[in-house]
Parts: structure tokens; C-alpha cells; sequence
């Protein structure tokens, strides 16, 4: 089993251009997630999808944009990037249980730099 | 509010000696906890996690932490540091009512000398 893979690993940009960063699991779960990391900061979630077919806001969603596209693929669009977007993405996903004791398992992330 | 916040944003050690990282919450509801373990340049690997059975729990790589309710405290604690625990730490915490949210303390970077 891969677990959660990523795409790209690295991906420079100029400011108004646009990417789309992939994910997918080979674990079978029903849930997904995107976040972003920044110095200090710990993790914050840009997106869910608690099950196919269902995406939600998470803390800090401004600017980006979230595809569920089957159970194991979850993309994560960014549509005119901007410098504060620079930081490293993560995407993770977990069974969802409902019981909120779920592991998440996280990709490698992808280091993305807007300049 | 639901929060949690690591005490520590650096902890340096020496190899050998015991490794304690302090962790707090705050909710009005029951907690779930975990531990994830970042290494340089790498995703989040889980260490640990509280689920509400027995409060000392026991992870990889010789860690446990202990689920204090009175203190609202998770600290993460090892006997004896290893270099290859150099990482960065974080504590983390969830709620039966998020639908599997994640809530990020700052993360504790945990340094090992020789």
C-alpha cells in the first residue's frame, strides 16, 4: 500500500496563475482532508470531505477550491495564487467512523512557493 | 472555545536523558488526543493517541502520554532520547461532534544533543 500520495512534491508559481495539487489513498477511507503548514502555526484544515460526494470548509478556505473527485482522489485548486499562499500542503484522510477517534494519515506534502 | 496549546515551541535534550513535551486543551466536551511525530521534510506519522479507555497510553518508539482530565493536560513523555527523535512534535485534538476535524497545537521542535 502507497497510503496517501501527492502531487506534485515541489511547485513554484507567480502571483494570478493557478494549480491544482493532487491526492489520492489506497486505504479504502471514506474521508479526506487538506491542509496547509506555516512556521509557528501547526496545521490548519482548508477543506474536508467527510464521505464521496461531500466537501466542507475548514479554517481557512479563502482562496482555494476542493474536488472530491471519487473515493480516492481529493484535489485541491488554487485559482489566481497569491504570495500568503506560499507554505506546505498537506492532505490526509482518516475512515470517519463518526465517533471522532479516527486516525488521520498524512501524505508527504507539497512545498509550494507563489512569488 | 476549543483549543490546544503546546507550552513549549523548542525543548532541547541530551541523548539519554528524558524527553517530557507539555501539552494542554481546552473544551467543554471530552477530548480525543493525539500525538503526531514530523521528521524534516516529511508528513505526519502518528505517535499516540487517547480515545477516552485507559489515560497512560503507550506509542511507538518507547513514548507514552498521560490524560489528565482534572489538569486538561496530555504531556508526551519519553524515558530515554534517542537522536533519531529529533523532530518536530505536535498535539493534537479532536471532538465526537467535528466530523473528524483536527485541531493543531503550535508543534514543540525537539532538539538531541550528543
Amino acid at each position: 500500500n502507497a497510503g496517501v500520495t501527492q502531487t506534485p512534491k515541489f511547485q513554484v508559481l507567480k502571483t494570478g496563475q493557478s494549480m491544482t495539487l493532487q491526492c489520492a489513498q489506497d486505504m479504502n477511507h471514506n474521508s479526506m482532508y487538506w491542509y496547509r503548514q506555516d512556521p509557528g502555526m501547526g496545521l490548519r484544515l482548508i477543506y474536508y470531505s467527510a464521505s464521496e460526494g461531500t466537501t466542507d470548509k475548514g479554517e481557512v478556505p479563502n482562496g482555494y477550491n476542493v474536488s472530491r473527485l471519487n473515493k480516492r482522489e481529493f484535489s485541491l485548486r488554487l485559482e489566481s495564487a497569491a504570495p500568503s499562499q506560499t507554505s506546505v500542503y498537506f492532505c490526509a484522510s482518516s475512515e470517519f467512523s463518526g465517533l471522532g477517534t479516527d486516525t488521520q494519515y498524512f501524505g508527504p506534502g507539497t512545498r509550494l512557493t507563489v512569488l | 472555545a476549543q483549543s490546544v496549546t503546546q507550552l513549549d515551541s523548542h525543548v532541547s535534550v541530551s541523548e539519554g536523558t528524558p524527553v517530557l513535551l507539555r501539552c494542554n486543551y481546552s473544551s467543554s466536551y471530552s477530548p480525543s488526543l493525539f500525538w503526531y511525530v514530523q521528521h524534516p521534510n516529511k508528513g505526519l506519522q502518528l505517535l499516540l493517541k487517547y480515545t477516552s479507555a485507559a489515560t497512560l497510553v503507550k506509542g511507538i518508539n518507547g513514548f507514552e502520554a498521560e490524560f489528565k482530565k482534572s489538569e486538561t493536560s496530555f504531556h508526551l513523555t519519553k524515558p530515554s532520547a534517542h537522536m533519531s527523535d529529533a523532530a518536530e512534535y505536535f498535539c493534537v485534538v479532536t471532538f465526537y461532534n467535528q466530523g473528524g476535524k483536527l485541531i493543531f497545537g503550535q508543534g514543540t521542535e525537539l532538539s538531541v544533543k550528543p
